[in-house]
């Protein structure tokens, strides 16, 4: 099986920075994927980790590190339509292809 | 350009009915995923396909969950006999084998609601 974890909520101010924790265990790892979840809309992609270390997309950047199962998310200056749920999905390698088995989101406000 | 397209959007049974939900991926994707979401919840595999081949079934879903892909295009997820439990938004996504980091590109999403 596979258990992912992330926090259930978070809060921060509007201009600040906030970083998304998650932490996975799992066989057959191939991939960290981050998604942006809006409530009553589908989740639309952020950043993808293969390899260790930290990718940027300007003001989202994402860090893996395979050792110890841990990524995070950072968003930087935060604007009000950054409140959403932000999910983390480990792609699993199994028999018949990639599999993405995602964590419960963790709901992020960004207030004045 | 259009991307993965789900039908209906919505919709509302008595318990003890059938349902059906289609889903049109993006055209040039192999893959086509079914997912279920609930309310504070992130989304959960129910199955997937690559083409018209059904590679791969969650434990999780009951022998009242079916789910087609007949000519390798769209895709149908039927729930038998509804339960209040299956309230839901069930989640169709669609990505390519042909290189890039594989990511699920998600439709808007079927919200059934079981009375």
């Amino acid at each position: 099986g596979q258990n992912i974890d992330q926090p259930t909520e978070m809060t921060a101010t509007e201009g600040a920075i906030v970083q998304i924790n998650c932490t996975y265990q799992t066989s057959g790892f191939n991939g960290l994927f981050w998604y942006q979840q809006h409530a009553g809309e589908a989740p639309t992609f952020l950043s993808y980790n293969v390899l260790d270390g930290l990718e940027e997309k300007g003001r989202f950047s994402s860090f893996l590190s395979r050792s110890k199962g841990y990524s995070y998310l950072l968003l930087k200056e935060l604007q009000m339509k950054d409140s959403a749920s932000y999910l983390c999905a480990v792609k699993k390698l199994t028999g018949g292809g990639n599999k993405l088995t995602f964590g419960t989101g963790t709901q992020l406000k960004v207030e004045l | 350009d259009t991307g993965v397209s789900q039908d209906p959007r919505h919709k509302i049974t008595k318990r003890g009915q059938n349902v059906t939900f289609r889903c049109d991926p993006i055209s040039e994707h192999n893959r086509l995923y079914w997912y279920r979401q609930t309310l504070g919840q992130g989304p959960e595999f129910l199955t997937y396909f690559q083409n018209e081949a059904q590679l791969e079934k969650s434990r999780l879903l009951s022998d009242r969950f079916s789910a087609e892909r007949p000519k390798g295009s769209f895709s149908t997820l039927e729930i038998q006999r509804t339960e209040q439990g299956d309230s839901a938004m069930y989640l169709c996504a669609s990505s390519s084998t042909s290189g890039g980091t594989g990511e699920l590109f998600f439709g808007e999403g079927s919200r059934l609601t079981v009375l």
